[in-house]
């Protein structure tokens, strides 16, 4: 088992609802990403967060909002969401040093997000 | 742009014979490669790494093998076992602070018996 912990396991969610991805880290790393994981395709990075503060988002949709509230939990909160982003969502966490950048991520189980 | 791409989607191996998995890189400075394994509903885990300054690298049962001057990465794994059957994809990070890590799209693993 990860020390990457993430919760629902399986998420089915209509248009209009607005539902939270959460992730929690149990392994002191000061860096956590989100990734979308859809079939056929490479992991697509989201966003991530060093030392707390937001450092990448690529290019993604403002229905997806990540929120880091400290360096051991990470939430993506979905709203008003499209078929298309039925996909696995991952989330991560390395350690990250500011002379030589990300180490090694470590990876939750995912969500399997289904989108109605 | 960079790309990390896997030369076979699909690799069967007899159980108890070696497996290798292949990975070709475009990013001549990439300094970091992981290879990782993901199984059938969870998350992908990390098998092994190596450094740019290395060739080689061994781990119970896997070797990982670089080869700078054709970027090429390759993941041996030394009799195989049905816990083998997953997903197997690398990723490369480039220097500097803010390089990300770039996955492949992943070589799927089947172990017959």
């Amino acid at each position: 088992e990860t020390g990457v912990t993430q919760t629902p396991r399986h998420l089915v969610m209509g248009m209009t609802n607005k539902k939270s991805l959460k992730c929690e880290q149990h392994l002191g790393h000061n860096a956590m990403y989100w990734y979308k994981q859809s079939a056929k395709k490479p992991l697509e990075l989201m966003f991530v967060y060093n030392f707390k503060e937001q450092t990448e988002n690529n290019s993604v949709p403002s229905r997806f909002s990540p929120e880091c509230p400290n360096s051991s939990h990470l939430f993506l909160h979905l709203h008003t969401l499209q078929p298309e982003d039925s996909a696995l969502y991952l989330c991560a966490s390395s350690q990250m040093t500011r002379t030589s950048g990300p180490d090694t991520q470590y990876f939750g189980p995912g969500t399997r997000l289904t989108v109605l | 742009g960079e790309s990390v791409g896997l030369h076979l989607p699909t690799l069967s191996v007899q159980e108890g014979d070696n497996s290798i998995i292949n990975c070709a890189y475009s990013n001549s400075a990439s300094d970091y490669f992981i290879w990782y394994k993901q199984e059938s509903g969870k998350g992908p885990q990390f098998i092994i790494d190596i450094r740019s300054n290395m060739d080689k690298r061994q781990g119970q049962r896997v070797t990982v093998l670089l080869n700078k001057t054709v970027k090429h990465l390759s993941l041996q794994i030394a009799a195989t076992q049905p816990g083998d059957s997953a997903v197997y994809f690398c990723a490369e990070k480039g220097t500097g602070t803010a390089s990300k890590l770039t996955f492949g799209t992943g070589t799927r693993l089947q172990v017959t018996l």
